[in-house]
């Protein structure tokens, strides 16, 4: 089945830094998936950051980005300079065309220090 | 207000009660989707409906039932707890109706189940 690979557990990044969030994916049907990012903050739901569906293209969103690399099979989430707001638990998620469920990695929680 | 609402919250009860957790999405959509996010965080498909047929059904124990009265709505039901089944479940729905929306899906705030 299909399957998805992030950075686990804690992500400790200084405010104003940098930040990747590592995801890595395997999809056994045909054709190339979709892949997504979804956010749970503080006391929220969770809710998509963004999403790609077609291979080489990038998505962005408050300041996030992530690129649909089909080559490497990778989906990594960036972020030039990290705010204090942007504590929370981070999933990577793929579904194929037609899909009826979401696969999802185990999330990473950021952890902003100011 | 647009959105998928849960109820309720949080629920605890004891092993072998019968519970039952509601879902209604207001988004006009045609799927709905029940997760489960388990003690480590690992979130998977439980079941996905369309227009209220069933369409989706991983192996999930035979005390685990959806109901769904119109595409709208769509309530789980556990008829007999364990302790396993404490988790966090979440709803979500999805447009399927092509366009570039058909696969996002906008998921509830979730209900966490404590089974003692």
């Amino acid at each position: 089945g299909d399957s998805v690979t992030q950075t686990e557990g804690q992500v400790t990044v200084s405010e104003s830094k940098s930040l990747i969030i590592n995801c890595t994916y395997s999809a056994t049907s045909i054709g190339y998936p979709n892949l997504f990012w979804y956010v749970r903050y503080p006391g929220e739901g969770l809710q998509l950051l963004l999403k790609v569906i077609t291979a080489g293209q990038k998505g962005s969103s408050r300041g996030f980005e992530a690129t649909y690399n089909k080559e490497a099979t990778s989906f990594h989430l960036q972020k030039a300079s990290v705010q204090e707001s942007d504590s929370a638990v981070y999933y990577c998620a793929l579904n194929t065309e037609g899909a009826d469920r979401l696969t999802f990695g185990k999330g990473t929680q950021l952890i902003i220090q100011p | 207000e647009t959105a998928v609402f849960q109820t309720p919250n949080y629920h605890v009860t004891q092993v072998g009660n019968e519970v039952s957790f509601n879902c209604k999405q207001t988004l006009g959509h045609d799927t709905m989707y029940w997760y489960k996010q388990d003690s480590k965080k690992l979130l998977k498909i439980m079941f996905s409906y369309n227009n209220k047929q069933l369409i989706v059904n991983e192996t999930v124990p035979r005390r685990f039932s959806p109901q769904s009265s119109d595409k709208a709505h769509l309530n789980l039901r556990i008829k007999s707890v364990e302790p396993e089944d404490s988790a966090v479940y979440l709803c979500a729905s999805s447009p399927r109706t092509g366009g570039v929306n058909q696969d996002t899906q906008y998921f509830g705030p979730g209900t966490r189940l404590l089974v003692l």
